[in-house]
């Protein structure tokens, strides 16, 4: 198995530009989490999806963020416009249940916005 | 007060030593935890689950403390390769068992063993 899939690993983009975030969990994992990195906050949640439906999204931090689930095989998360302050990393997880299974996570995406 | 917390760190030892990691969480309905441990501009990764019991797996102990809300990491004989970022995990789950799946990681503990 190739384990979660995340595109692109670096992202450069100047304020206010759209940027989409984009991964592909395991195969038959049924849970899929964003988080986001970084130095001062360390790992957030911004949400998590369960069979494709967006279950917890209290850790998205404004409008400007929002994720989709269209299929068990990918999900997008979308900042509109980007600010500097989303600069951070972003990793896609997924699991095969929730509770006491693991979660593997994506290499992650970089994202600097100058 | 934050939903997981960790000792600040860092730890700085030296190999062959023992170091102790402790985590504390807010939510007593918390269903499941873990520790991921996280190298340097790397993804977490599981290093262990954590059992009512405590466990052991090697080098590695965790044991876990429902009644005061508290998890703990021992390493024994620590390795150069042991060098990384430890974090605890919690999964939040809720009576209700609405935020069943939702995994909350501590701000991580970061250890350096040195020759």
């Amino acid at each position: 198995d190739a384990g979660v899939i995340q595109s692109p690993r670096h992202e450069v983009t100047e304020m206010g530009q759209e940027v989409t975030l984009r991964c592909k969990p395991i195969s038959g994992h049924d849970y899929l989490f964003w988080y986001r990195q970084t130095m001062m906050r360390g790992l957030e949640l911004l949400i998590y999806f369960n069979n494709n439906v967006p279950i917890d999204d209290s850790g998205m931090p404004e409008d400007r963020f929002s994720a989709k689930m269209p299929n068990a095989s990918f999900s997008t998360l979308k900042i509109q416009p980007s600010e500097p302050r989303d600069s951070a990393v972003y990793f896609c997880a997924s699991s095969l249940t929730a509770g006491s299974s693991e979660a593997f996570f994506g290499q992650g995406t970089r994202l600097t916005v100058v | 007060r934050k939903e997981v917390e960790q000792d600040p760190g860092p730890f700085n030892v030296p190999e062959g030593a023992t170091v102790a990691f402790n985590c504390t969480y807010s939510n007593s309905a918390s269903q499941s935890f873990f520790w991921y441990r996280q190298d340097c501009r790397k993804e977490p990764k599981l290093l262990m689950s954590v059992y009512s019991s405590g466990n052991e797996d090697g080098r590695f102990t965790a044991q876990l403390n429902r009644a005061s809300q508290y998890i703990s990491l021992l390493i024994r004989d620590s390795k150069l390769s042991d060098s990384a970022t430890y974090l605890c995990v919690v999964n939040m789950g809720n009576a209700g068992g609405t935020s069943y799946g939702k995994l909350t990681f501590g701000q991580g503990t970061i250890l350096t063993v040195h020759p």
